[in-house]
């Protein structure tokens, strides 16, 4: 299968900081890809969706200005998450999707705490 | 309303005890039903795609069925390290967002010894 890595697999940052979260495919062209929140025991929210290229789209309350996309190639996004609070502490996994793979492919996750 | 509602919740087997899960959906035109399985603090993994209705997909102990309304995932003899949340999810034929997945609430599998 297609591999997607993320980096940092786990980050803990004082709240007013910003925190970049970098979302790669390994192996294929990933011309969309995904961000998602995950609380626990609860399933995957899909924050926004990033083409290569393009401007992200982002799901319906998710604040643009605090989650800043960015896909400037075929195999990396990031995720910015700027002025980080306490309630901005959770999973975030990214996912992607390109050429030649058509499913989905996600990442292992980054656990963001911030204190 | 849940366009992805799984089943059940919670499912503890004994190793060895086959089961189904469920996952019924409710998206008007469906373009793919997909399977992953996700362990603790880790990103979800794949396993299968199913497209039309009587598709049938197999990995092990697992097998994947699809209907019009709904998929099951059939665990055969499972073992403890088949513990994990499974997933399902799909993706609407003609969505705004191309690729978009709409998940379920997932099933928590537990197989004990």
């Amino acid at each position: 299968g297609a591999v997607v890595s993320q980096h940092p697999s786990w980050v803990i940052c004082k709240s007013g900081t910003s925190v970049k979260i970098e979302c790669r495919s390994l192996d294929f062209q990933a011309t969309t890809m995904f961000w998602y929140r995950q609380f626990p025991k609860q399933s995957l929210m899909l924050m926004a969706t990033s083409n290569e290229g393009s401007k992200a789209t982002y799901e319906q309350g998710v604040e643009k200005d605090k989650f800043l996309i960015n896909h400037a190639s075929l195999t990396l996004s990031t995720l910015t998450v700027t002025s980080a609070h306490p309630e901005d502490s959770s999973f975030y996994i990214c996912s992607a999707t390109g050429l030649p793979v058509y499913e989905q492919y996600f990442g292992p996750g980054t656990r963001l705490t911030v204190t | 309303e849940d366009q992805v509602t799984q089943s059940p919740e919670a499912l503890r087997l004994q190793e060895g005890e086959s089961s189904s899960l469920n996952c019924s959906y409710t998206v008007s035109g469906l373009r793919g039903l997909f399977w992953y399985r996700q362990d603790p603090g880790k990103g979800p993994e794949f396993l299968f795609t199913l497209y039309s209705a009587g598709e049938e997909k197999e990995k092990e102990r697992l097998k994947a069925t699809l209907t019009k309304k709904e998929s099951f995932l059939h665990i055969t003899a499972p073992k403890p390290e088949d513990s994990a949340t499974y997933l399902c999810a799909v993706q609407e034929a003609g969505g705004s967002t191309l690729g978009r997945l709409y998940f379920g609430r997932g099933t928590q599998l537990t197989v004990w010894p």
